[in-house]
């Protein structure tokens, strides 16, 4: 079975650091691209991160550009997200998901973590 | 980027109603269109990929149609386990998209 955990959520002041992880299991993770997705608070989803299986590529949406970084580990089956100079628009729900085979739809997410950015 | 919008944004409906919610995009897509459900407080789950094909466990009272600009999303015949937010999502090309997303909730 897929499994996908995030950690790492918590409470950050504006212009502080966060790294988030999400650990898998139940597959072959390197042979997987990944991606992070996040949903601030009774809000849509918005793609943010993406990366491939070797660990390029890597894709970021233009609100994240230059702030974040996606990463992998794939001895450790483990993907990351570096955030830093948060905003207060950056507080959301944050998931892994993994991108299905082929195609750049996710096909399994993770529960989330929680990042709030307030002073 | 691509833009894309469903409608309604809110959905009213009883057990046993057929339901639609339409996708468009800002421009065409093919047929790389995703649609989610997602409960409250629970990660989306993928119930239809390449706008049609539905995914492996979803039960077949979901199906989605279109191409290009165009999609539907319908539920055949609605069950009490159907209440929740659906997103569209296309995957045409980066950046990948989300729709802003449609509550079905209970009448």
């Amino acid at each position: 079975e897929v499994q996908l955990v995030e950690s790492g959520g918590g409470l950050v002041q504006p212009g502080g650091s966060l790294r988030l992880s999400c650990a898998a299991s139940g597959f072959t993770f390197s042979t997987y691209s990944m991606n992070w997705v996040r949903q601030a608070p009774g809000k849509g989803l918005e793609w943010i991160s993406y990366i491939t299986g070797s660990g390029s590529p890597i894709y970021y949406a233009d609100s994240v550009k230059g702030r974040f970084t996606i990463s992998r580990d794939n001895a450790k089956n483990s993907l990351f997200l570096q955030m830093s100079s948060l905003r207060d628009e950056d507080t959301a729900v944050y998931y892994c998901a993994r991108r299905t085979g082929g195609y750049q739809y996710f096909d399994s997410w993770g529960q989330g973590t929680l990042v709030t950015v307030s002073s | 980027d691509i833009q894309m919008t469903q409608s309604p944004s809110t959905l009213s409906a009883s057990v046993g109603d057929r339901v639609t919610i339409t996708c468009r995009a800002s421009q065409s897509i093919s047929r790389w269109l995703a649609w989610y459900q997602q409960k409250p407080g629970k990660a989306p789950k993928l119930l239809i990929y390449e706008a049609s094909s539905l995914e492996n466990g979803v039960p077949s009272r979901f199906s989605g149609s279109g191409s290009g600009t165009e999609f539907t999303l319908t539920i055949s015949s609605l069950q009490p386990d159907d209440f929740a937010t659906y997103y569209c999502q296309q995957y045409t090309s980066y950046p990948w998209t989300f729709g802003q997303g449609t509550k079905v909730e209970i009448k």
